[in-house]
Formats: C-alpha cells, sequence, structure tokens
C-alpha cells in the first residue's frame, strides 16, 4: 500500500523558517517525480513545487520562487520543502504528492498544516 | 498560466440523477486530470489522461473532452459521490488546477 506521510508543520511567525518532511513508502519513491500541494483554509488546490526522480528538474510556482525549496533523500525516500522568509499567504494544509512532470498526481499525503501567524 | 474555469462552482443533484461538471482552458491542454476531495480528507485521483478511470474508481465517473474544454460526467449520482471535483492540467508550467466543484446530495 502507498504511505505518504507528512510532518514539521505549525504555527510559526512571519518571516521565520520551517521546514517539511514527507516519508514515503510502498512504492519505489527513487523512480518518481514528487510535489508539493498546499491548501489554504475553505480554499482551493495550488501546485507549490516539484522534483524529478533524480533531482536533475525543479520547478517552482511564482508565489513561492526564491524562498521555498523542494530536495529529496532517495536513500531515506524522503521529500522535503524548505520554506523560509514565511507570510501570512503560506497559511495551508500542505500536501506531498507522486507524479511526473506533465502529468496527474498520482498519491497524495494525509497533509500537514502550516500556519504563519504573529 | 493556463488558467482552468470549472463550472458550475456548487450544484446539487438527487441519487440517480446525472451530473456533469466542466473544465474550460484559457490554452489548448493536451490532457486533462480530475480529482475527488471528501470533507476533510486528501484530494484523490479519478481520471487521468481526460478519460481514463484510476484504479478502484466506479465505472459511473468518466471523462471526456479536447483541446480548451473537458467535462466530468457521473452517470448516477450516489450519497458517496457528494464531495468537491477539481480539474488539473499539466500541459505546460506551472500545473494549475480549477477553482473546484462542490457537488452536494438533495
Amino acid at each position: 500500500e502507498v504511505q505518504l506521510v507528512e510532518s514539521g508543520g505549525g504555527l510559526v511567525q512571519p518571516g521565520r523558517s520551517l521546514k517539511l518532511s514527507c516519508v514515503a513508502s510502498g512504492f519505489t519513491f527513487s523512480n518518481y517525480g514528487m510535489n508539493w500541494i498546499r491548501q489554504a483554509p475553505g480554499k482551493g488546490l495550488e501546485w507549490v513545487a516539484y522534483i524529478s526522480s533524480g533531482s536533475s528538474y525543479i520547478y517552482y510556482a511564482e508565489t513561492v520562487k526564491g524562498r521555498f525549496t523542494i530536495s529529496r533523500d532517495n536513500a531515506k525516500n524522503t521529500l522535503y520543502l524548505q520554506m523560509t522568509s514565511l507570510r501570512s499567504e503560506d497559511t495551508a494544509l500542505y500536501y506531498c504528492a507522486s507524479g511526473d512532470y506533465g502529468y496527474n498526481l498520482d498519491y497524495w499525503g494525509q497533509g500537514v498544516m502550516v500556519t504563519v501567524s504573529s | 498560466e493556463i488558467v482552468l474555469t470549472q463550472s458550475p462552482t456548487t450544484t446539487a443533484a438527487s441519487p440517480g440523477e446525472k451530473v456533469t461538471i466542466t473544465c474550460l482552458a484559457s490554452s489548448s491542454v493536451s490532457n486533462m486530470y480530475w480529482y475527488q476531495q471528501k470533507s476533510g480528507a486528501s484530494p484523490k485521483l479519478l481520471i487521468y489522461s481526460t478519460s481514463s478511470l484510476a484504479s478502484g474508481v466506479p465505472d459511473r465517473f468518466s471523462g471526456s473532452g479536447s483541446g480548451t474544454s473537458y467535462s466530468l460526467t457521473i452517470n448516477t449520482m450516489e450519497a458517496e459521490d457528494a464531495a468537491t471535483y477539481y480539474c488539473q492540467q499539466w500541459s505546460s508550467n506551472p500545473l494549475t488546477f480549477g477553482s473546484g466543484t462542490k457537488l452536494e446530495i438533495k
């Protein structure tokens, strides 16, 4: 069974940093591209970032470019999202999801909440 | 950026009724993907490559379309289909989602 389990969320002040993790199991993590998607409370889905299976290709949404960094450790089956210079508008439930560039998002984690507030 | 416009925003259907949700793209896309998100849950892939059912999805769901116009159809509405549905494209960066269609049961 495919499982994606996010962690690392919480309450953080504006301007501070936070690092999310997503541990994958039930599939060959190193063969798949991975994504972060977020959903603000009561709102729709917003794609945040993509990383290819071997980390060669990385893409970001304009809203987070220069502030967020996606990375992965295939030996640990783990995806990361380093978030810096956080803003109130970054408050959302953050999902990791498997899916290769140009295609759909196959499997989603349960999400981890990030709240940016003073 | 390709903008996806879904309609309706909200709708309600009786059990057994047919439901169609439309997704219009601001530029032509090669494929459309559809997700179902029930209250308090993560999104789940329903349809990939415009018209292919994801694993375990009941065959009352179907997808169609081409170019800039796509649709998701539920042939016979069931209570468990109450959810928010999103379309998604990745024909060009960035990946974008529609704003969602909330489907309620009457």
